[in-house]
């Protein structure tokens, strides 16, 4: 089975705190994905990349930065966890430019006090 | 850019009942098709997926048809069940474009025994 593996289901954290999402795939793709989703607001785009080393802001990176210094493996960093960013964080990853599937995470269901 | 409009919810059905979630999309190319589903608690999975004009995806009932003279890719089922209670994503894909998985704003269905 293809899998796209994020590191905690849950994951508590302080105001201020620096915070790490992993998220690791083993189907060799080029692409990942970070989204957040929250109710009403559908999936949200924070980051991608599509290389080792390669990133591009998605709709809502402020806030966010990321690390993809292996090609399994996309990083998610909260550089100071805010309450406003408790959110569901999604990992995706997809074959390159084609027009092929993503495949999801199981979330991080983040929440900052 | 490329956009999705979804059919907006919750959906409440009761068990047994017809479904219809409305799909309508604008892309630059031509995309890929593609139904996510989501149960509570978890990631998106793929649902089923269209390729080409007049395709249609299937899989556990559901169906859905390639419309490219409407730009639509409305998914069906005949006869719902509880177990199918959760929130469904129409996402296009156009090629050339790492970014572009774009999804739709998600539609809540609740399926009462």
């Amino acid at each position: 089975d293809v899998k796209v593996t994020q590191s905690s289901r849950y994951l508590v954290k302080r105001t201020g705190e620096k915070v790490f999402l992993e998220c690791v795939q083993d189907m060799d793709h080029e692409n990942m994905f970070w989204y957040r989703q929250d109710p009403g607001l559908g999936l949200r785009l924070i980051y991608f990349s599509y290389d080792v080393k390669m990133k591009e802001k998605g709709d809502i990176p402020e806030g966010y930065s990321v690390s993809r210094e292996k090609k399994e493996r996309f990083s998610l960093i909260l550089e100071s966890a805010s309450t406003n960013q408790t959110s569901m964080y999604l990992c995706a990853s997809s074959l390159g430019t084609g027009r092929g599937e993503a495949f999801f995470g199981q979330g991080t269901r983040l929440t900052v006090v | 850019g490329d956009s999705v409009t979804q059919m907006e919810g919750p959906v409440t059905l009761s068990e047994e009942a017809f479904l219809t979630i409305n799909c309508t999309y604008t892309a630059t190319g031509y995309p890929s098709l593609f139904w996510y589903v989501q149960y509570p608690g978890e990631g998106l999975q793929l649902l089923l997926k269209a390729t080409k004009a007049d395709d249609k995806g299937s899989n556990k009932g559901f169906e859905a048809t390639y419309r490219k003279e409407t730009t639509s890719f409305h998914l069906e089922k005949g006869s719902v069940q509880v177990s199918d209670s959760a929130v469904y994503f129409c996402a296009p894909r156009v090629r050339g474009s790492a970014r572009q998985l774009t999804f739709g704003s998600g539609t809540q269905l609740t399926v009462l025994p």
